[in-house]
Parts: structure tokens; sequence; C-alpha cells
């Protein structure tokens, strides 16, 4: 399997900031990666795929870069309703793995 | 714009089956793959595996695949999860999913999860 691994696993920030978290697998997953936004009581919501694209409707603040190994999911300007928990998760192989999570809080 | 919603038994005594069901409301599902992801307390997302609408094809998480097992019902657009000989690791918030390009690995339709809570 995939190990997929993200930092921080949680950080403080505040509104107007510009956040960035890091995602790494254990091995080459090419462009193969996707990053979610977890809200307690919600449904997650698939921001980016393929490392870089922008989900319909999820605001330009969100943005994500990297290949191969070494992944971004960068926020600006982060905004009330962006206070929740990111994930990625490769989409290379299966068996589908995700990584811890990164819970950005205020 | 498609939405899911997990049903099923909230608590689930130890060494029983666990059975879930996910309902769709599409007017279209052809070619899509419908899939279940847990996130057990204080834990990260853990995909269990899919179902294809045909329900041929089938892939399951290797760590679950003899106890698990993922049908559908198309025709009521309803997929089920079986999960047999549950333990308390199996505690989780439940969720199901659709993809989102026909591969079954992007998953851009979730349901709101349901809590499970494996306890004698």
């Amino acid at each position: 399997d995939i190990q997929m691994t993200q930092s921080p696993s949680s950080l403080s920030a505040s509104v107007g900031d510009r956040v960035t978290i890091t995602c790494r697998a254990s091995q080459s997953i090419a462009s193969f990666l996707n990053w979610y936004q977890v809200k307690p009581g919600k449904a997650p919501q698939l921001l980016i795929y393929h490392s870089s694209t922008l989900q319909n409707e999820v605001l330009s603040r969100f943005s994500g870069s990297g290949s191969g190994t070494d992944f971004t999911l960068t926020i600006n300007s982060l905004q009330p309703e962006d206070f929740a928990t990111y994930y990625c998760q490769q989409s290379y192989s299966s068996p589908l793995t995700f990584a811890g999570g990164t819970k950005v809080e205020i | 714009q498609v939405q899911l919603q997990e049903s099923g038994p909230g608590l689930v005594r130890p060494s029983e089956t666990l059975s879930l069901t996910c309902t769709f409301s599409a007017a279209s599902i052809s070619g899509a793959y419908w899939s279940w992801i847990r996130q057990a307390p204080g834990k990260g997302l853990e995909w269990l595996g899919f179902i294809h609408f045909g329900g041929r094809t089938k892939s399951y998480n290797p760590s679950l695949q003899s106890r698990l097992t993922i049908s559908i019902d198309t025709p009521k657009k309803q997929f089920s999860l079986q999960l047999k000989s549950v333990t308390a690791a199996d505690t989780a918030l439940y969720y199901c999913a659709k993809d989102f390009d026909g591969s079954g690995r992007i998953l851009d339709t979730w349901g709101p999860g349901t809590l499970v809570t494996v306890s004698s």
C-alpha cells in the first residue's frame, strides 16, 4: 500500500492568513493526488484533484501543486468557513489511501 | 446533483455483522463507482472498497477483504456494506461516496456519514 503523510497534523491560523499543508507519498504517484475538506456533521468535499485541478464551485483561494511524492495545498486569505480538517488521498493505485489529516483551527 | 444518505443501526454487538445502506438520488448512474469510507474516532479516513454500478466490478481494501461485502441494487438506487465479525476497532463514522470520473478513485460526492458503535 502507498503510505500518505501530512504535515502539520494541526495548525492555528487567523482569518486572512495564508495556510500551506504538505502531503507526502511513500512512492511516486505522479499527479494522482486529491484534497478533501471535512467538517463535523457534514459530507466531505472534494477540493482539488490531480494535484492542482480545482473541483467545480470550489473557490479560487484554494490551490494545489506538486508531483511525484511531494504535494501542497494552499489556502489564500483564510475565511471563517475554511476552518476544518483537510486530507490528501492518492488515486494512483488500490487500495486508495488517505493521510492522517490537518486540522485548521482558529 | 447526486445526493447520498447512509442508513443503518448505530449499535452493533461484537462478533456480529454490520450492515449499512447508502441511498442515492441520481437521474443517471451509468459508469459510476460507489465507495465506502470510514473514520474511526481520532483517526484519519480509511477507504473500504467500491463497487461498479453494474455490480460486476468490485475492489476491497485488503485489510478488510475477508470480512467485507459490498453490493448494489440499482433499481432501488441503493448500495450496501456488510462487515462480518466486528470488533471495537470497527467503531467509526461510515461514509458512502460516488466517484468523479469513472475511475473509482476520486470521490466527488459523499454522504454526511453514519456513526456505528461496536459494543456489547
